[in-house]
Formats: structure tokens, C-alpha cells, sequence
């Protein structure tokens, strides 16, 4: 069966420090990789979205960035947080191709920028 | 661009029949689908409507009006379980989600 790992959990960090968030999925092949966004009480942001290896697609220009250096792996980057980063994180996938597959999301990473 | 508009809040009572609707506009669009999520978790797929009208799935059902850009999630039965909040999403070459409806029940 298929399986998302997400992590850390939670994370503190201060305002311009880097930030590395990692994401892995297991049990399938070539999936559709997403990073969303969640302030508090909000909505879901689409930061980023991959469609296979070295092919990402960002949303919202920031100061953030995402790479996908094996097939099931995608990293949310950033060189300097900012206050605003502070948020919900989310790793989701589903399968390439099938319209009606629903996404997958890991647990989230509660991000705090302080 | 795409966007999907949802009420910020409903509130119904244990037992009831609530009705969360979303209104899209997007460039291109393969479906609807509805998510839920509780307090501090991640969202759960609910359903999914890539076809005009209506799908059933236990409890909850899901309708989808493509002419009218518009779709809406019916849960019945309500149970104190369901208070979450629940998003409309819409599908082309990626997946964007609505704002999200935050579910209230009362007792």
C-alpha cells in the first residue's frame, strides 16, 4: 500500500534562518507531488506542484523554493525565513494521470518563524 | 486563473441535514472534489464529482452542476464528529482548494 512521510512534525525556527522540509512517498510510482500552505484557520495555498523529476511548477512567488531529486522525494526550501512563512505544511500526491484520484496528504508540519 | 468560493461557516444542529455549496471559476476542469479536515490534522478525501450530478457515499453526498460552474456537499445525519471544516476542490492540471467551511454542530 501506499504511504506519505512527512517531517519534522513541528519546528521552530528564527526569522532569516533556512528551512529544509522533506517528503517522501512509498508504495508507488512516478505520483504527482504538491506542497500546500495553511495559516491559521485558513484555506489551503498551492505552493508548489511536480508532475515528475525535475518538473515543478510554483504558484506563488516567495521566498521559497521546492526540488525533486528522486522520483518520490520532494523538499520544500527556503534560504531565509520570514515571519510570514509561519504556517501549516503539507505534502500531498496522488497518481499521474487519474483525474478522479484524490490526494494523499501527510501529517503536516506546524512551521513557527519566530 | 482558478478560484472556488465557499461559505466561511455553517452551523447545524445533531441529527440535521446541512448543505455546504461552492461556486468555481477555473480555466480548465476536470472535477470537484470535497475534502474534510479536524482541528490540527490533514485533510481526508470525502468525494469526488467529475460528472454532473449527484454521487452518494454513506452519509455524505456530493453534487456537481458544470453548467452552472457550481457544486455542494450534503451531510446527513450529523453527528457531533462531523464538526470539522470542509473544502471544495477543483481539478485541472493541479489541484486548488477553497477557502474551506468551518462546520459548527450543536447538541
Amino acid at each position: 500500500s501506499q504511504t506519505i512521510h512527512q517531517w519534522p512534525a513541528t519546528l521552530v525556527q528564527p526569522v532569516g534562518s533556512p528551512l529544509s522540509l522533506e517528503c517522501t512517498v512509498e508504495g508507488t510510482s512516478n505520483p504527482n507531488l504538491y506542497w500546500y500552505r495553511q495559516a491559521a484557520g485558513r484555506g489551503l495555498q498551492l505552493l508548489f506542484y511536480s508532475i515528475g523529476i525535475d518538473q515543478i511548477s510554483s504558484e506563488v512567488p516567495q521566498n521559497l523554493s521546492a526540488s525533486r531529486p528522486q522520483d518520490r522525494q520532494f523538499i520544500l526550501s527556503s534560504k531565509k525565513l520570514l515571519l510570514s512563512d509561519s504556517g501549516f505544511y503539507l505534502c500531498a500526491w496522488n497518481p499521474t494521470g487519474a483525474y478522479n484520484s484524490p490526494l494523499h496528504f501527510g501529517n503536516g508540519t506546524r512551521l513557527t518563524v519566530t | 486563473g482558478q478560484s472556488l468560493e465557499q461559505p466561511s461557516e455553517v452551523t447545524a444542529v445533531e441529527g440535521a441535514i446541512v448543505q455546504i455549496n461552492c461556486t468555481y471559476q477555473t480555466s480548465g476542469f476536470y472535477g470537484l472534489s470535497w475534502y474534510q479536515q479536524h482541528d490540527g490534522g490533514a485533510p481526508t478525501f470525502l468525494s469526488y464529482n467529475g460528472l454532473d450530478g449527484l454521487e452518494e457515499t454513506g452519509r455524505f453526498s456530493s453534487f456537481l452542476s458544470r453548467s452552472d460552474s457550481y457544486g455542494y456537499l450534503l451531510l446527513q445525519e450529523l453527528q457531533m464528529k462531523d464538526s470539522a471544516s470542509y473544502f471544495c476542490a477543483s481539478r485541472d492540471d493541479k489541484i486548488i482548494f477553497g477557502k474551506g467551511t468551518r462546520l459548527h454542530i450543536l447538541p
